[in-house]
């Protein structure tokens, strides 16, 4: 069945570094790819969607590209802040969209000041 | 601001109770999904209603079960609480009236303790 991996966490970053969290899928056909983030004490919240091949999402600085000769999707933000601290999770649904979501693990990232 | 709410908030039950966890959307799509987080896990999905009927379920037992309302808020219930049942309950409804390709809106969830 379909599938997620994401980098192992928990990610420390000084503030202004540069984030990357990987994020490679397996999945039969063009699945729709997704960065969801859940800050704490809170629900999910989508960060970004790409739904074909080489197609780049992208919000609030951060970015991922779709990427199926690699099967991944690894999310990137160049300069991070305290205030995205949080647990992000990597997320595929098949591109008939009648499955459900299906999620990494999370990566947990710490920014310090 | 996702539109969906959930509750209650936190909850405690003992093993071998039920349990009611409510979900509503303002965007009255008729799709909600439900989706189970265990600590430190991505969130694995239960169930999905459309149209008040049950539209495709995960690997979960029959002792979890919902409903769907007319005004589209919805319901999940588990019976039998065993101590792997800890965990937080979203519930999820479509930017649209679409399938899962939509953006999901994620409620902030119902934190579920078993003791």
């Amino acid at each position: 069945g379909d599938s997620v991996t994401q980098m192992e966490g928990p990610v420390t970053l000084s503030e202004e570094a540069f984030l990357t969290i990987n994020c490679t899928y397996t999945a039969t056909g063009y699945p729709s790819l997704f960065w969801y983030v859940q800050y704490p004490g809170e629900g999910l919240q989508l960060l970004l969607k790409a739904t074909k091949a080489d197609d780049k999402g992208s919000n609030k600085g951060f970015e991922a590209t779709y990427r199926k000769e690699t099967t991944s999707f690894h999310l990137e933000k160049g300069s991070v802040q305290v205030s995205d601290s949080a647990v992000y999770f990597c997320a595929l649904s098949d591109s008939s969209g009648n499955t459900p979501l299906v999620f990494g693990k999370g990566t947990r990232l710490s920014v310090i000041a | 601001e996702t539109g969906v709410t959930q509750s209650p908030t936190h909850l405690i039950k003992t093993r071998g109770q039920q349990v009611t966890l409510r979900c509503s959307s303002q965007s009255g799509h008729n799709t909600v999904s439900w989706y189970q987080q265990a600590l430190g896990q991505g969130p694995q999905f239960i169930f999905q209603y459309y149209r008040e009927e049950e539209n495709g379920r995960g690997n979960f037992p029959p002792r979890f079960s919902g409903l769907q309302f007319p005004n589209y808020s919805s319901e999940l219930n588990v019976n039998a609480l065993e101590l792997d049942d800890s965990a937080l309950y979203l519930c999820a409804s479509p930017s649209t009236g679409g399938g899962f390709t939509d953006t999901q809106y994620f409620g902030p969830g119902t934190r579920l303790t078993v003791l």
